[in-house]
Order: C-alpha cells, then sequence, then structure tokens
C-alpha cells in the first residue's frame, strides 16, 4: 500500500500567521491527494481533494498544491478556529491510505 | 446529508463488533458509496470499507476476512460487521459519504465517530 508521510508532527503557529504543511507519498499518487481538518469531539472535515480543490464552503484562505509524491496544504492568516489536526489521504490506489496527521497548536 | 454511528462501545476479545451508520437528509440510493473508517492511536485513521446501494463492496486488504459491510436501502442504513476482534481494533469508528473512482476514494461528509473498546 501507499504510505503517506506528514510534516511536522507539530507545529506552532501565531494567529494570523501563515503556514504550509507537507504530505508525501511514497510512490505517485497524481493528484489524487485529499486533505481533512480534524478537531476533538468533531468529526473530520474535507478541505480539499483533487489537490487543490477546495470543497463546499471551505474558506480561501485554505489552498492545497501538489502532484506525483509531493504535496502541500497552506493556510494564509490563520484563525482561531484553524488549530486542529490536518490529515492528507491519497486514492490513488486500494487501499486508500492517510498520512499520521500535522497537529497545529497555537504559539 | 448527516449521517450517526450506533452500536455497542464494548466488544469482548474474539468478539464481532457490530456498528449501524444511519444516513439521514440524503438517500443511500444515490451514486456516492458509503465508507467506515477508524482512528487509533496505534494505526491512526484507516480506511476499512465501503458499499455501494446497489451491493458493490470493497474492503482493506488488512482485514482480510473479518470485515462485511451491508446495507438496508428501506432503512437507509449500513453497517460493519468485524470477526475476531482484539485489543488493535479499539478505535473511533466513522461512517461517512466517499466519492467513489476506479483507483480509490475519499470522504465528503462523516459521521461523529463512536469509540469501540475491545476488552474484557
Amino acid at each position: 500500500e501507499i504510505m503517506m508521510t506528514q510534516s511536522p508532527v507539530t507545529l506552532s503557529v501565531s494567529p494570523g500567521e501563515r503556514v504550509t504543511l507537507s504530505c508525501r507519498a511514497s510512490q505517485s499518487v497524481s493528484r489524487k491527494l485529499a486533505w481533512y481538518q480534524k478537531k476533538p469531539g468533531q468529526a473530520p472535515r474535507l478541505l480539499i481533494d483533487s489537490a487543490s480543490t477546495r470543497a463546499t464552503d471551505v474558506p480561501a484562505r485554505f489552498s492545497g498544491s501538489g502532484s506525483g509524491t509531493e504535496f502541500t496544504l497552506t493556510i494564509t492568516s490563520l484563525q482561531s478556529e484553524d488549530f486542529a489536526v490536518y490529515f492528507c489521504q491519497q486514492y490513488n490506489k486500494w487501499p486508500n491510505t492517510f498520512g499520521q496527521g500535522t497537529k497545529l497548536e497555537i504559539k | 446529508v448527516q449521517l450517526q454511528e450506533s452500536g455497542p462501545g464494548l466488544v469482548k476479545p474474539s468478539g464481532t463488533l457490530s456498528l449501524t451508520c444511519d444516513v439521514s437528509h440524503g438517500s443511500i440510493h444515490s451514486s456516492y458509496w458509503w465508507s467506515w473508517v477508524r482512528h487509533s492511536p496505534g494505526m491512526g485513521l484507516e480506511w476499512l470499507g465501503e458499499i455501494y446501494h446497489g451491493g458493490g463492496t470493497y474492503y482493506n486488504p488488512s482485514l482480510k476476512s473479518r470485515i462485511i459491510i451491508s446495507r438496508d436501502k428501506s432503512k437507509n442504513q449500513f453497517y460493519l460487521n468485524l470477526t475476531s476482534v482484539t485489543a488493535a481494533d479499539t478505535a473511533v469508528y466513522y461512517c461517512a459519504r466517499s466519492f467513489f473512482s476506479i483507483s480509490g476514494s475519499f470522504f465528503e461528509t462523516w459521521g461523529q465517530g463512536i469509540l469501540v473498546t475491545v476488552s474484557s
């Protein structure tokens, strides 16, 4: 199966900052890459699919890029509600696999 | 659409984990697929499998022959059965609506999740 590796594991940032999260695949996944946000006690939320397509109602400060094996999720001007864990997931080859997550915490 | 998981929160080792996902404000008769995903500290997020309203299924090979996903169109529900459970199956289990492609799927809407603990 395809291994997904996210970095860093934890990122301490201040509100208002811009942040970039990375996701690497062990083999090419083309652009079949999704990003999710997970807050404690809440359901995961789809942010991005097809590497760069924002899901419904996702603010424009979230953007995704990349293809092949290297992907990034960028959040410009962090809001308080953005502090959460972010997961990437490939769907280019069964079984679907997830990264281990990057936790954004308040600095 | 809204999804809600239900079922026992405690299952004995070697037993069967059985969960229900109730789909509301939408129909499982739609063109979506319907998935189960779990989240545990040890394994992270793990896709378990999914089903189409027509009955077609895809399963994670890591679960081998332990998993069955089924659906009841009349009740607008789908189900997870996982047999021969061990402590490693302790996790928060989510049901989700997925966008399916021939190579894989991603998860557009998720339930709130249910914690299932495997313990005697």
